[in-house]
Formats: structure tokens, C-alpha cells, sequence
């Protein structure tokens, strides 16, 4: 069982590359969601998606985009790193009958230089 | 805008002591407050959660105590062990998505 898998596990940019990065599960779940980790700040949502070729804003969704092509995959892309996306991104799903028990991923580690 | 309130930042106990990690909360349309649990590498895990139609749930050492009235919650941990030394992540549920507070790093000594 691998639940939600996310890669790559680490990576850096320079500032204005562009780079997605892969969220996948294997629960067959509705909801997946983007979440960003700062110190002092805990998780700030980006995007979310409530099935196959949906997406909404969250939070903080500026810089980013997000795609939900096929139901057990969603991508986060940006378009033009800057410094201020440094952080760790953490995908998460859902099983459709809302957040109420969201399984994370390991997480994937951004810098931006 | 931070809309859910969480203290302490950090919070360091000896074993055995009982941890109570509280957060407050504006929202009156959130309808579920969970806790997670996040190891350092890992992702936040869920560890428990309640409904404001109760104010009391326990699994295990782990409690969480809620006050609809005052819009806060705590968590609270029985006979806290090194093992339990991790960030906790108050949250609150409305419209399909959670809303996380700011997380507190609790550090249990032997």
C-alpha cells in the first residue's frame, strides 16, 4: 500500500525555472489537495481538487497552477520559481466525503534560489 | 490572517507529565476539529478528532477537550512518553477543506 506518493523528494531552482511536481494515490480517493509548509506557519492550503478534472484556489494559490487529469494524480506546477516559494509541499487526498481524514504524502522539499 | 490560533509554539514536558497543546478558533461554520501528528521527514499524520456536538473525546493517552461556547479546543496527553515528542497541528474543517494552525513542537525528556 503505498498511499500518497510525491516526487520528487527534494529539488532546487533558480529563480523564474519552472518545475512540477507529482502527487499520486492509490486509495481511489475523491479529494486531493496542495498544502505548503513554512516554520511559524504550519500548513497553508494552494489548491485543492474534489475529483477527476476539477480544481479550486485555497489559501495561497498565486504562482501556482494545478492539474487533476486523471483521478489518481495531481500535479503542482510553477510556472516562475521565486524565493518565496522555498518550502516543503505536502500533497494529501481524501476519500470524498470531505477532509475529514486526509492521508499526506512525505512531503517534497523546494528551494529557490 | 491566521484563523486558527494555536499555543504554545513549542512546549518541552518530562515524561509522564500531561502535555495540553490549546487553539481557538473564529469560524462558526467549521464542523470538525481534527489533530495531527507530524514526525520530522514524514507528513502530518491524523491522530484524533471531534465534532462540536460532544465535549470530550479520548483514544487512548490522547484527549481532546472542546468548548463550543468559547470556540476552543485542546488536546491533551496522558502519561506522555519520549515517543510522543513530535509537531501537533490543530485544524478545523469547513466547506471540504481543513484549515491548519501553526503547529507545536512538543519535546517529551526521559
Amino acid at each position: 500500500n503505498a498511499g500518497v506518493t510525491q516526487t520528487p523528494k527534494f529539488r532546487v531552482l533558480k529563480t523564474g525555472q519552472s518545475m512540477t511536481l507529482l502527487c499520486a494515490q492509490d486509495m481511489n480517493h475523491e479529494y486531493m489537495y496542495w498544502y505548503r509548509q513554512d516554520p511559524g506557519m504550519g500548513l497553508r492550503l494552494i489548491h485543492y481538487s474534489v475529483g477527476e478534472g476539477t480544481t479550486a484556489k485555497g489559501e495561497v494559490p498565486d504562482g501556482y497552477n494545478v492539474s487533476r487529469l486523471k483521478k489518481q494524480n495531481f500535479l503542482l506546477g510553477l510556472e516562475s520559481a521565486a524565493p518565496s516559494q522555498t518550502s516543503v509541499y505536502f500533497c494529501a487526498s481524501s476519500d470524498g466525503y470531505g477532509a475529514n481524514v486526509l492521508t499526506f504524502g512525505a512531503g517534497s522539499r523546494l528551494t529557490v534560489l | 490572517q491566521q484563523q486558527v490560533k494555536q499555543s504554545p509554539q513549542s512546549l518541552i514536558v518530562q515524561k509522564g507529565g500531561i502535555p495540553i497543546i490549546n487553539c481557538a478558533y473564529e469560524n462558526t461554520a467549521f464542523d470538525y476539529f481534527p489533530w495531527y501528528q507530524q514526525f520530522p521527514g514524514k507528513g502530518p499524520a491524523l491522530l484524533i478528532a471531534i465534532r462540536p456536538d460532544v465535549s470530550e473525546k479520548k483514544e487512548g493517552r490522547f484527549t481532546i477537550s472542546f468548548n463550543k461556547s468559547a470556540k476552543q479546543f485542546s488536546l491533551h496527553i496522558m502519561d506522555s512518553q519520549p515517543g510522543d515528542s513530535a509537531t501537533y497541528f490543530c485544524a478545523a474543517l469547513a466547506n471540504e477543506k481543513l484549515t491548519f494552525g501553526t503547529g507545536t513542537r512538543l519535546t517529551i525528556i526521559p
